[in-house]
């Protein structure tokens, strides 16, 4: 089992350009929510996806949009970056309306 | 909303010393009550959780935590550390909404 896996590890943006971060959950997960760590902070909600849509969302503006494929794989994207974006994202799996969440190990994305 | 506050945000101790790290909560219903473990550059892994029942909980690696409702307090507890356990530690919440609301993080330093 691969657990959550997250791709890129790390990445370098340039301010106002566009990111999309990806995440492929645990196996037998159908329920995907991603979280931004800055910092020295701990982890905020940033939106949870099951059966493809968004269920419930964070207080992030509407440049954090995110995206669940069939496969229960996900994307979040982030428009118009900002200094203030760079921080650990983290993607989280569990079963639909379980409390274990199981983590990746994140994105490191720095922007510049 | 729920709040979470880890009332240290670091903790030097030596190797075989026990250490207390605290915990406090704030919800207007009732919660689910977890502590995560955060190694350098690494995701968050589940130390244990409370849902219901005893509220002395047993996690991995040594680790326990006392749910005090009262005092509205979930406070993690190891015996005996070792420098393998250098890390973040982070408290988390979670109600019916199934998102985890996290605290600023405690860093705890092993001194041989």
């Amino acid at each position: 089992d691969a657990g959550v896996t997250q791709s890129p590890t790390h990445l370098i943006k340039t301010r106002g350009q566009q990111v999309t971060l990806r995440c492929s959950p645990k196996s037998g997960h159908d329920t995907v929510s991603w979280y931004q760590q800055a910092l020295g902070q701990g982890p905020q909600f940033i939106f949870q996806y099951y059966e493809e849509e968004e269920r419930q969302r964070g207080n992030f503006p509407d440049r954090f949009s995110g995206h669940q494929f069939p496969n229960y794989s996900s994307e979040l994207n982030v428009n118009a970056l900002l200094l203030g974006d760079s921080a650990l994202y983290l993607c989280a799996s569990s079963s639909d309306r379980n409390t274990e969440a199981f983590f990746g190990q994140g994105t490191r994305l720095t922007v510049v | 909303a729920q709040s979470v506050t880890q009332l240290d945000s670091q903790v030097p101790v030596f190797e075989e010393a026990p250490v207390e790290l605290r915990c406090n909560y704030s919800s207007s219903v009732s919660v689910y009550l977890f502590w995560y473990v955060q190694y350098p550059n690494q995701g968050l892994q589940l130390l244990l959780k409370y849902l219901s029942g005893s509220t002395l909980v047993k996690g991995i690696n040594g680790f326990e935590a006392e749910f005090n409702k009262s005092q509205t307090s979930f406070h993690l507890r190891k015996p005996s550390v070792h420098i393998s356990d250098t890390a973040e530690y982070f408290c988390a919440v979670m109600a019916n909404d199934y998102k985890l609301s996290f605290g600023a993080g405690t860093t705890v330093t092993v001194r041989a």
